[in-house]
């Protein structure tokens, strides 16, 4: 069965410092791949999505993302964080264009002041 | 643009009780879904549809039914609550590539 692992429950990191959230996922097909950002008691919105073509994936607020197929991998990046970027991030993918998102856990970033 | 609406935002209800949480919404999308979020889990699908006419279950359907008699409207019927379902829940409307969230509804049963 497909599945989405994000590594981390939560990240505390400076404000200003750079951050990295992890995402695997397994899966031996094609693969849409996603990161969804939820702010306290707000709903869901993309971050950036990787479809085809450039593994390097620029999305909202400075984040960014590499695919790794190999490493069946799809980690976030931020150069450097800021106490709005406190929130909740969701990796997630589709299989095969069908729609249905497979999610991970979550992972909380907590920007320390 | 209102994309995704949903209502109500938050809702108590007692054990054995019975609701609908309306789901609405205005880009002509085929496939829209419902999800519960809960700490430590993720989304959880519980029912999604395909179309109008068509529903089919998710990961986590038991005690939830849908319906979907317009392209529009996609409500989820809690047939009688149980503390087990007091969560936070999600409708998406749904492109290939792209999901579109409403911004939830908090339920609690007690």
């Amino acid at each position: 069965a497909q599945s989405v692992t994000q590594l981390d429950s939560q990240v505390p990191v400076f404000e200003e410092a750079p951050v990295e959230l992890r995402c695997n996922y397994s899966s031996s097909v094609s693969v849409y791949l996603f990161w969804y950002v939820q702010y306290p008691n707000q709903g869901l919105q993309l971050l950036l999505k990787y479809l085809s073509g450039s593994t390097l994936v620029k999305g909202i607020n400075g984040f960014e993302a590499e695919f790794n197929k190999s490493q069946t991998s799809f980690h976030l990046r931020k150069p450097s964080v800021h106490i709005s970027d406190t929130a909740e991030y969701f990796c997630a993918v589709i299989r095969d264009s069908n729609y249905q998102l497979i999610w991970g856990a979550g992972t909380k970033l907590i920007i320390k002041p | 643009n209102a994309g995704v609406t949903q209502t109500p935002k938050f809702q108590v209800l007692k054990t054995g009780q019975s609701m609908t949480l309306q789901c609405a919404q205005d880009m002509n999308h085929e496939y829209m879904s419902w999800y519960r979020q809960d700490p430590g889990m993720g989304l959880r699908l519980i029912h999604y549809s395909v179309g109008a006419g068509i529903t089919d279950q998710g990961e986590v359907p038991n005690g939830y039914n849908v319906s979907r008699s317009t392209t529009e409207d996609f409500p989820l019927r809690l047939l009688s609550a149980a503390p087990s379902q007091t969560s936070v829940y999600f409708c998406a409307s749904s492109t290939e590539t792209e999901a579109f969230f409403g911004q939830g509804t908090r339920l609690t049963v007690v």
